[in-house]
């Protein structure tokens, strides 16, 4: 079984401010590990991924996420927050046989000026 | 178009009306899943589809749920009776194969009154 488990519904970070995320999962083999940003009345856009290769992922718009086995972590960082990062974030696992994603609840990032 | 096309965008039906709800993959992706996406929560999985492998169903709620798709092409997602429980935003992935990224459709938004 997989279950992932997000810490915060809700974050907020002023512009320019450390936005991190953040991301727990549990898998009984190892994981494909994903990030998942949903914009107001938009679907879902895929960020970054984590596959089994670095531990540390780089994504689009600036956001990168590290794997950490000893701590069934996944946390999504960005140095620099952008009014434009508002949104939803996803993250979400899936292994073994498991082709389909198991997500999060997710976390609805506001960013304040 | 290049990406996972769905319609309606906008369902509003009664209870205990059935509708039908359609998803568009990207050319030559094999791989197709409807996800569930109620007010506020992450996704919840219901129904993958591979090839013409026999689908997995495991994550269909109730039997009023059900799936259909031929080969690689279109696939319908089909509510009967629906109940206000069913109001939820739903949405179509698709990917090359079962391993790979999964990229999502806008969705359609079911309202049940």
């Amino acid at each position: 079984a997989q279950s992932v488990t997000q810490l915060g519904s809700h974050v907020s970070v002023s512009e320019g401010a450390l936005v991190l995320l953040r991301c727990n999962y549990s898998s009984s083999v190892p994981p494909y590990l994903f990030w998942y940003v949903q914009y107001p009345n938009q679907g879902l856009q895929l960020l970054l991924k984590y596959t089994s290769a670095a531990t540390l992922v780089k994504g689009i718009n600036g956001f990168e996420a590290e794997f950490k086995k000893s701590e069934t972590s996944f946390h999504l960082t960005k140095p620099s927050a952008h009014m434009s990062d508002a949104a939803e974030y996803f993250c979400a696992v899936s292994s073994g046989s498991a082709r389909q994603l198991t997500f999060g609840s997710g976390t609805q990032l506001t960013v304040l000026p | 178009g290049a990406g996972v096309s769905q319609s309606p965008s906008n369902k509003v039906t009664e209870k205990g009306k059935d509708v039908e709800l359609r998803c568009d993959p990207i050319s030559g992706h094999t791989a197709l899943y409807w996800y569930r996406q109620r007010l506020g929560q992450g996704l919840e999985f219901l129904i993958y589809f591979q090839g013409n492998s026999a689908p997995d169903k495991s994550g269909l709620p109730s039997d009023r749920f059900s799936a259909e798709r031929t080969g690689e092409s279109v696939s319908t997602l089909t509510i009967q009776r629906t109940q206000q429980e069913d109001s939820a935003v739903y949405l179509c992935a698709t990917s090359i194969s079962g391993a790979d990224t999964q990229y999502f459709g806008p969705g359609t938004r079911l309202t049940v009154l």
